[in-house]
């Protein structure tokens, strides 16, 4: 059963657009992330939240930005976007221990022509 | 600092025949080590993951085993099955909590 809840499923844009994308979690987590996944199926670590700060950031191009509101919830936007952040971008949530669980929503698609 | 290496990209086997995919890592501290897996059109899912008292993880048939004086955690199954089919990522924990992945292995099982 889904308990990371992610929108929109799909995004198709233009290079320089603003996209923004949703995330949220029903399982009670103090920690959420954001990871991207690429065309070659490489999958890295974006950027880490603690009840609602921010614990890692793992160089990430300055456009991207990350927001959170409160611990159930955790956006990413990106400025401008480029061509070579297509790619599904995966939000994940877990109890914030080395050795816990972290659970994956479905991902969000992006498409920059 | 803290990385993972899967060095089969591709796997293709048929169906009743072992699995073992290979995973090594490299990290400053005394991390843990995951197996995720991802069917198509999925989201990554824990398989099994690694226990700091020796026990064996098994989960759905597979098994891994945690060796710190060669840095592996490899994956294997006696027997795979057909529903065995998808990407499997080794994945590291360490000091920030964050998931190190491997580049992946495609695992495709035929009749």
């Amino acid at each position: 059963e889904t308990a990371v809840f992610q929108t929109p499923n799909y995004h198709v844009t233009q290079v320089g657009n603003e996209v923004s994308f949703n995330c949220k979690q029903t399982l009670g987590h103090d920690t959420m992330y954001w990871y991207k996944q690429d065309s070659k199926k490489l999958l890295k670590i974006m950027f880490s939240y603690n009840n609602k700060q921010l614990i890692v950031n793992e160089t990430v191009p300055r456009r991207f930005s990350p927001q959170s509101s409160d611990k159930a919830h955790l956006n990413l936007r990106i400025k401008s976007v480029e061509p070579e952040d297509s790619a599904v971008y995966l939000c994940a949530s877990s109890g914030g221990g080395a050795r816990d669980t972290q659970y994956f929503g479905p991902g969000t698609r992006l498409l920059v022509l | 600092g803290d990385s993972v290496t899967q060095t089969e990209g591709l796997v293709t086997l048929t169906e009743g025949l072992p699995v073992m995919l290979n995973c090594t890592y490299q990290s400053t501290y005394s991390p843990f080590l995951f197996w995720y897996v991802q069917h198509l059109n999925e989201a990554p899912k824990l398989l099994l993951k690694s226990f700091t008292d020796n026990k064996r993880p098994e989960h759905q048939g597979f098994h891994a085993t945690l060796h710190k004086s060669s840095s592996s955690f490899h994956l294997q199954k006696s027997s795979a099955q057909l529903s065995d089919s998808a990407l499997y990522y080794c994945a590291l924990s360490a000091n920030y909590n964050v998931l190190y992945f491997g580049s992946g292995t495609k695992l495709t099982v035929e009749p």
